[in-house]
């Protein structure tokens, strides 16, 4: 299996336009999960699915942040419109399950900067 | 609401031991002792994980303290490949519990010097 896949890697945008993260999970896995990374904050949980159901949204910062898994392949994160604060490191995980003996795949991140 | 705490780094000589250890007082009955690791510009990943009995696999080892309120990771021969930010996590063994989400602290960060 290639893991988990994200793209783009890097993206670079000027404040007010949209950006879409992609994320393909590895095959089989029921839980999909959406993180960021930055200095000052660390690695947060923004949202999760399960079987394509987001099931906790806590996490997303604000309304300009929106998440979809319309299958089991594939997912987006969107932010519209975009803010020099939401530049950071986003990442994507799967698991089989949220039990705590089954581990979480990550992706390599996709680098966003908003300028 | 960190339910785990760790020094924020450690230095170590190439190949050498490393042990880096993890406080978790308030840890329930439930809760495993998990360990990620991120390398400079990767995501993170699975190290090791345990429940009360202490664990070994290919990347490290896991010693649990008798009380569960405390844990040590240890890399048995440090390679420069090992500098990296650990995060010592606890996880809910219930599927339905939402501790079960992976809640990442600052992590130690671990140099390795040749």
């Amino acid at each position: 299996d290639a893991g988990v896949i994200q793209s783009p890697r890097h993206e670079v945008t000027e404040m007010g336009q949209e950006v879409t993260l992609r994320c393909k999970p590895i095959s089989g896995h029921d839980y999909l999960f959406w993180y960021r990374q930055t200095m000052m904050r660390g690695l947060e949980l923004l949202i999760y699915f399960n079987n394509n159901v987001p099931i906790d949204d806590s996490g997303m910062p604000e309304d300009r942040f929106s998440a979809k898994m319309p299958n089991a392949s594939f997912s987006t994160l969107k932010i519209q419109p975009s803010e020099p604060r939401d530049s950071a490191v986003y990442f994507c995980a799967s698991s089989l399950s949220l039990a705590g003996v089954n581990e979480q795949y990550f992706g390599p991140g996709t680098r966003l900067t908003v300028t | 609401d960190a339910k785990t705490t760790q020094p924020n780094s450690m230095e170590s000589n190439e190949e050498e031991p490393v042990h880096l250890p993890c406080n978790h007082s308030t840890i329930s009955g439930t809760d495993y002792i998990h360990w990620y690791r991120q390398l400079p510009s990767q995501g993170p990943e699975y190290v090791i994980h345990g429940l009360t009995s202490n664990v070994n696999n290919r990347m490290a080892s896991l010693a649990i303290a008798e009380d569960r309120k405390s844990s040590t990771l240890i890399l048995h021969r440090a390679t420069l490949r090992d500098a990296a930010v650990y995060y010592c996590i606890l996880r809910d063994v219930e599927p339905y519990n939402q501790g079960g989400k992976l809640i990442f602290g600052q992590g130690t960060e671990l140099s390795v010097k040749p």
